[in-house]
């Protein structure tokens, strides 16, 4: 079975600080990883998705994301945070042989200037 | 954003009603779901359809009735909808229903959905 933790509920940075939102998986079989941002009264926005070719992923917006699979992690980072970061940001696992998408229960970011 | 649409992107409806939510994808994918999204739970799925068939219903009240016509287009039927279906109303697309990033979802804006 596939899970995902996200460990933080709420996250605050300055503007110009860097971001760091965690999440930790758990799958029996290689994962698909993803991470998904909502600003209010929007829809998810895909960030950036894992694939095995390379464990640094670069998104969009300045976001990347490390796997590490000796740690089950998948943090999502941004060298310099933005105002319009603020928002809510889902870690989102999938199986290998499922076709259902497994989310975190959500990190929000908020940015102070 | 303006690869999946969702209309209206507001609804208030009274318990008696009969309503339709419409998506449309605009992507190519094979794929569309709809989600719902309620205010401090997680992201819950609905349904699945995959070139037109529904592939997972996830255990919904009969009281929403998906159709898919096309791999383009889906719709949620709502009626005699109950307060606690208040929340957001998302649709997504992917590729296909396949392993790996094909499985990457791609959601339209939502509909606020309020029963009173």
């Amino acid at each position: 079975a596939q899970s995902v933790t996200q460990l933080d509920s709420h996250v605050s940075v300055s503007e110009g600080t860097p971001v760091l939102l965690r999440c930790n998986y758990s799958s029996s079989y290689s994962p698909s990883l993803f991470w998904y941002v909502q600003h209010p009264n929007k829809g998810l926005q895909l960030l950036l998705k894992y694939t095995s070719a390379a464990t640094l992923v670069k998104g969009i917006n300045g976001f990347e994301a490390e796997f590490k699979k000796s740690e089950t992690s998948f943090h999502l980072t941004k060298p310099s945070a933005h105002m319009s970061d603020a928002a809510e940001y889902f870690c989102v696992v999938s199986g290998y042989n499922t076709d259902k998408l497994i989310f975190g229960t959500g990190t929000r970011l908020q940015v102070f200037p | 954003e303006t690869g999946v649409t969702q209309t209206p992107r507001h609804l208030v409806m009274g318990m008696t009603n009969k309503k339709s939510l419409k998506c449309e994808q605009h992507l190519g994918h094979n794929a569309m779901y709809w989600y719902k999204q309620s205010a401090k739970k997680p992201l819950e799925l609905m349904f699945v359809y995959n070139f037109k068939e529904q592939t997972e219903n996830n255990s919904v009240p009969s009281r929403f009735s998906p159709e898919c016509p096309n791999s383009s287009h889906l719709f949620l039927h709502l009626h005699t909808l109950q307060p606690e279906d208040s929340a957001l109303y998302l649709c997504a697309s992917s590729q296909d229903l396949g392993a790996g990033p094909s499985k990457a979802q791609y959601f339209g804006p939502g509909t606020r959905l309020l029963v009173l």
